[in-house]
């Protein structure tokens, strides 16, 4: 495709579900980012990944979140046990190393 | 730790006026500051962005003045436009990884 791709765009679960969020980046681009947006807020950093070097998940804020990346494709971000605290935009976005990083337009997540 | 302060929160402008919003860092070793622009609804989209080997850099409308020594960047919109209507992401990182964003600035121009 020619940007990056996220499913779903939108997703409403319970409270203690776990939720899988996916991300198709840009064909051929090796970095792979995952960032948060609360409503109304900036985007925090929660995990890179860059070829087959060790991902960085210095930003993700419990062990209940967790990421996993195929290769240089499709990455899953899953969040285990929801609370409502969860409740925001999860935005993925990929790069070509050293280039400019494209973002996606987001999934949505709602935790009631 | 918030690594990129970014002001004001909101802004509101007369069609045809300046938009100003400012960026401040800590870290002296971030070598690149982008700026992203996000409409409702869709994710943030790249505009424009320096290193800090140039002290200003201009495209189209839009101008980032860099102040190494302050450590303080800037975004202005020109002759701003409804369409320009956008929250506004200052961001910097170290060799364009991981970006550290500020908060956003929330513009709307009045026709």
């Amino acid at each position: 495709g020619a940007g990056v791709s996220q499913s779903p765009s939108n997703k409403v679960t319970e409270k203690g579900k776990d939720v899988e969020l996916r991300c198709d980046p840009i064909s051929g681009h090796t970095a792979l980012y995952w960032y948060r947006q609360r409503l109304g807020q900036g985007l925090e950093f929660l995990i890179y990944f860059q070829g087959n070097s060790a991902p960085d998940k210095s930003g993700l804020p419990s062990d209940r979140f967790s990421a996993e990346r195929t290769g240089e494709s499709v990455s899953t971000l899953t969040i285990q046990r929801t609370q409502q605290e969860d409740s925001a935009v999860y935005l993925c976005a990929s790069s070509s190393f050293g280039n400019t990083i494209y973002f996606g337009e987001g999934s949505w997540l709602t935790v009631v | 730790q918030q690594q990129v302060k970014q002001s004001p929160q909101s802004l509101i402008v007369q069609k045809g006026g300046i938009s100003i919003i400012n960026c401040a860092y800590e870290n002296t070793a971030f070598d690149y500051f982008p700026w992203y622009q996000q409409f409702p609804g869709k994710g943030p989209a790249l505009l424009i962005a320096i290193r800090p080997d140039v002290s200003e850099k201009k495209e189209g409308r839009f101008t980032i003045s860099f102040n190494k020594s302050a450590k303080q960047f800037s975004l202005h919109i020109m002759d701003s436009q409804p369409g320009d209507s956008a929250t506004y992401f200052c961001a910097a990182s170290i060799s364009d990884y991981k970006l550290s964003f500020g908060a956003g600035t929330t513009v709307t121009v009045r026709a």
